[in-house]
Order: structure tokens, then C-alpha cells, then sequence
């Protein structure tokens, strides 16, 4: 089954500190993988992709096939960095976004 | 562009009354996403279509919820009877391609 799991529903940094946020996925075949993110009273938006290897408001993610995961890493976080976020996967092939249940990140000053 | 255009932004009805959401997805997309998200169940596909047509429709929790898309640059996602478990803030999202969708700001709906 095609399935997306992100284990922490809150996690809550200060300002400053590295964050991490945990997708492990089940898919039978090759996925891609994406972050998305969802600031307060503002729109979910695609933040990155696994295929880009980019680093978007300083996030990266690797995907980590033997593993199945797909973490989000930050080595310093802001406060603006607060926002719920969700990982999500597809077929290469495109089709529907399978979403994790979303995490919220909580950076303190 | 003005983006994915959802209306209305809020919705408060009461239980058993019939409820339309509408969407306008962004010109020269041809993939458009309903989705709910609640508390419990976080974000969930409803339905999607490509090409106006309804491509998978599993997320659909039962026969009182219904979507149509009769041209390129409207569809809407109707339940009738409301019911107060119906309450959550419904996205639509439409792409070119089905992974970087554009999400439109929700409607607020509110069951009572």
C-alpha cells in the first residue's frame, strides 16, 4: 500500500537550533517525493522535491531509498520557519499526491 | 495570475442543508485537486480530475458528496445532506503536471 507517515504531529525548536522532520513512505516502484508547507492563513505551497536536490529557504531533504525516508533538515531555524508541513509522494509518472498527516513545526525565540 | 480561486472563502450551514464549493483553477492547467483537511485526519485526496475528467474519485466518503467539472475553468464539489462531520477547510489545487499543484485558499466550512 502506498502510504506516507510522518511520526511527529508537533515539533516545537528554538530559534537557532536544527531541525529535523521526519516521511518514511511504503511504495511499491519509484516515487518522487515532496516537501510542502503551509504558513499561518496562507496556501499550501510546494516548498521542494527530491529530483531538484535544492535547498529552498535554507530546508534540503535526501531521499534515502534503502531507508524509505525522506527527511526535512534545517541547520538553523527561524522563527518564520513556523508552518505545517507535509511530505508527500507520487509515481514518477505523475498521478495523485499521497500526503503525509503533516507535522508543525513551532520555532521559539 | 490570480491563482487556484476557491469560493466562498466561508461556508456556515446547517445540518442537512445542501452545500456547493466552488473552484476556478489557473488557465492552461489540466489536472484539478479537491482535498479536505481536518484535525484528525489531516489531508486527504477527495477526488481529481485531468482533462475534465474524473480520474479517481476513492477519497470520496460516500454517495452524498459529488464533483463536477464541466469545463476547463470550473468545477464544483457538492454535499448534500450536510452533515457536522462534514466540518473541515476544503483546498482545491490544480497543476500541469500532478505533482507541483497550486493549491487555492480553502473554503471554511462549518456544519451545524
Amino acid at each position: 500500500a502506498q502510504r506516507v507517515t510522518q511520526p511527529e504531529k508537533l515539533l516545537s525548536v528554538f530559534k537557532g537550533a536544527p531541525v529535523e522532520l521526519k516521511c518514511n513512505y511504503s511504495y511499491s516502484g519509484s516515487p518522487e517525493l515532496f516537501w510542502y508547507v503551509q504558513y499561518s492563513r496562507q496556501r499550501l505551497q510546494l516548498l521542494l522535491r527530491h529530483i531538484s536536490r535544492e535547498s529552498i529557504k535554507g530546508f534540503t531533504a535526501d531521499l534515502n531509498k534503502g531507508e524509505t525516508s525522506f527527511h526535512l533538515k534545517k541547520p538553523f531555524a527561524q522563527e518564520e520557519d513556523s508552518a505545517m508541513y507535509y511530505c508527500a509522494l507520487t509515481r514518477v509518472q505523475g498521478g495523485k499526491l499521497i500526503f503525509g498527516q503533516g507535522t508543525e513545526l513551532s520555532v521559539k525565540p | 495570475d490570480a491563482g487556484v480561486i476557491q469560493s466562498p472563502r466561508h461556508e456556515v450551514t446547517e445540518m442537512g442543508q445542501e452545500v456547493t464549493l466552488r473552484c476556478k483553477p489557473i488557465s492552461g492547467h489540466d489536472y484539478l485537486f479537491w482535498y479536505r483537511q481536518t484535525m484528525m485526519r489531516g489531508l486527504e485526496l477527495l477526488i481529481y480530475f485531468n482533462n475534465n475528467v474524473p480520474i479517481d474519485d476513492s477519497g470520496m466518503p460516500e454517495d452524498r458528496f459529488s464533483a463536477k467539472m464541466p469545463n476547463a475553468s470550473f468545477s464544483t464539489l457538492k454535499i448534500q445532506p450536510s452533515e457536522p462531520r462534514d466540518s473541515a477547510v476544503y483546498f482545491c489545487a490544480s497543476s500541469r503536471l500532478a505533482y507541483e499543484q497550486y493549491f487555492g485558499p480553502g473554503t471554511r466550512l462549518t456544519v451545524t
